[in-house]
């Protein structure tokens, strides 16, 4: 299974764009990178993915470098409401295709 | 309905109990996912169906728990002689996977289970 590693905890002043990075080394070629959240005591929230070119929806933009072995959520502006757990994931390929959760980054937006 | 449900919110077992929790699935969607979250932890994956078919139960701590999807939409998660190690919030997920990769998975709030 690819691993992703992420830093335990950020902080990030409201308003101002929060940065997430992840590293996913051994991903391999057919598989996307997710990222989710996780508000306290609701279940994960689907956030962005891609595969290789970078992606943005109403949420976030998600940044892939081109060797594809990190990549970077970026919150534009972030709210007091995106205080969470946020996970990167790399969708491993097999019938399963279940998500692999780590540990993800405690971003707390400090008002 | 408009999202994932999952049913009781909230379960304290005793010790030995069976517990059964419950998840509705968005209406269609193929795939349905268990996972196990303790405290302070990221989600651990358990089970993942397609249908009615358990594809993959490797993630079952144990020979207590036991999950089925009969007619491919509900399905039920069952903890025999619980014990305080499961003490944990389940969540449930389903996709519209149809097999394509980049589908997301929906999540319900959890059953929150303590075993006292």
């Amino acid at each position: 299974d690819a691993k992703t590693t992420q830093p335990p905890s950020m902080d990030c002043a409201e308003g101002r764009a929060a940065n997430l990075p992840c590293n996913h080394s051994t991903i391999s070629g057919n598989e996307y990178v997710y990222w989710y959240r996780q508000i306290h005591s609701q279940g994960p929230q689907y956030i962005i993915h891609g595969l290789k070119n970078n992606e943005t929806n109403e949420m976030a933009s998600l940044i892939i470098t081109e060797d594809r072995k990190s990549s970077t959520l970026i919150l534009p502006h972030a709210t007091l409401r995106d205080t969470a757990v946020y996970y990167c994931i790399v969708r491993v390929l097999n019938t399963g295709n279940q998500f692999y959760f780590g540990t993800g980054t405690s971003l707390t937006v400090i008002p | 309905g408009a999202g994932v449900s999952q049913s009781p919110r909230y379960k304290v077992a005793k010790r030995g109990q069976d517990v059964a929790l419950r998840c509705d699935p968005i209406s269609g969607h193929v795939s349905l996912f268990w996972y196990q979250q303790a405290l302070g932890q990221g989600p651990e994956f358990l089970t993942y169906f397609q249908n009615e078919a358990q594809l993959d139960k490797s993630g079952l701590p144990s020979d207590r728990f036991f999950a089925e999807r009969p007619e491919g939409s509900v399905s039920t998660l069952k903890i025999q002689r619980t014990q305080q190690e499961d003490s944990a919030v389940y969540l449930c997920a389903s996709s519209l996977e149809l097999g394509a990769m980049n589908t997301e998975a929906f999540f319900g709030q959890g059953t929150r289970l303590t075993v006292v």
